[in-house]
């Protein structure tokens, strides 16, 4: 089993959809956990850190379910410009980042 | 202010070279991080460096080498080259090396022919 794993994807949902990904790890020492974009031929961009009681920023919303060691990130109202993959990455204590492969996502008119 | 900076942006070497990238932090970073990104995967782990000192290492071939200078800027180093390390580079910059938030470079597209 892969450290990180995550829904494969693509997701083709039509603008205003609401759309969620999933992101599983295996190490249940992980800390740390965020949520990246990554636009074609580009670097990882920042989107969210994930917080134990989970976390908004406009239309995304961020949950970790340690007991199932998962996160979540769900995207509301979904936007041509929200087009991209997106990367979760795990770290644990001492420990490396650790990235999923990434769901891409598009957006369509 | 500006950002993480790499640099080239793009190479092309041939097999069996050897190839030398670098990497500028946010300013205030004292920890770089170098990834591989192949294709259709997420960035994988090469190496972690903290003020100066290897602080993680992936599993990746003794080919593959790294240093931080004074200043917190990096180098990757790769020697020997083969077709499979055609990939994009990505440096990540966080203040320290633990749980902090990575921001990334834009990469340098390695391209082994």
């Amino acid at each position: 089993r892969k450290e990180v794993e995550q829904d494969p994807g693509p997701f083709n949902v039509p603008e205003g959809a609401t759309v969620a990904f999933n992101c599983t790890y295996s190490n249940s020492a992980s800390q740390s956990f965020f949520w990246y974009r990554q636009d074609c031929r580009k670097e990882p961009k920042l989107l969210m850190s994930v917080y134990s009681s989970g976390n908004e920023d406009g239309r995304f919303t961020a949950q970790l379910n340690r007991a199932s060691q998962y996160i979540s990130l769900l995207i509301r109202d979904s936007k041509l410009s929200d087009s991209a993959t997106y990367l979760c990455a795990v770290k644990g204590y001492g420990q490396n980042f650790v990235f999923g492969p990434g769901t891409r996502l598009s957006v369509l008119p | 202010d500006a950002g993480v900076t790499q640099s080239p942006t793009h190479l092309i070497k041939t097999r069996g070279q050897h190839v030398t990238l670098r990497c500028s932090p946010i300013s205030g970073h004292k920890s770089v991080s170098w990834y591989q990104q192949v294709l259709g995967q997420g960035p994988q782990f090469i190496f972690q460096y903290y003020e100066k000192e290897e602080r993680g290492r992936g599993n990746f071939p003794d080919r593959f080498s790294a240093r931080q200078f004074p200043n917190y800027s990096s180098e990757l180093n790769v020697n020997a080259l083969l077709l499979g390390d055609s990939a994009l580079y990505l440096c990540a910059s966080s203040l320290g090396a633990g749980g902090d938030t990575q921001y990334f470079g834009p990469g340098t597209r390695l391209t082994v022919l």
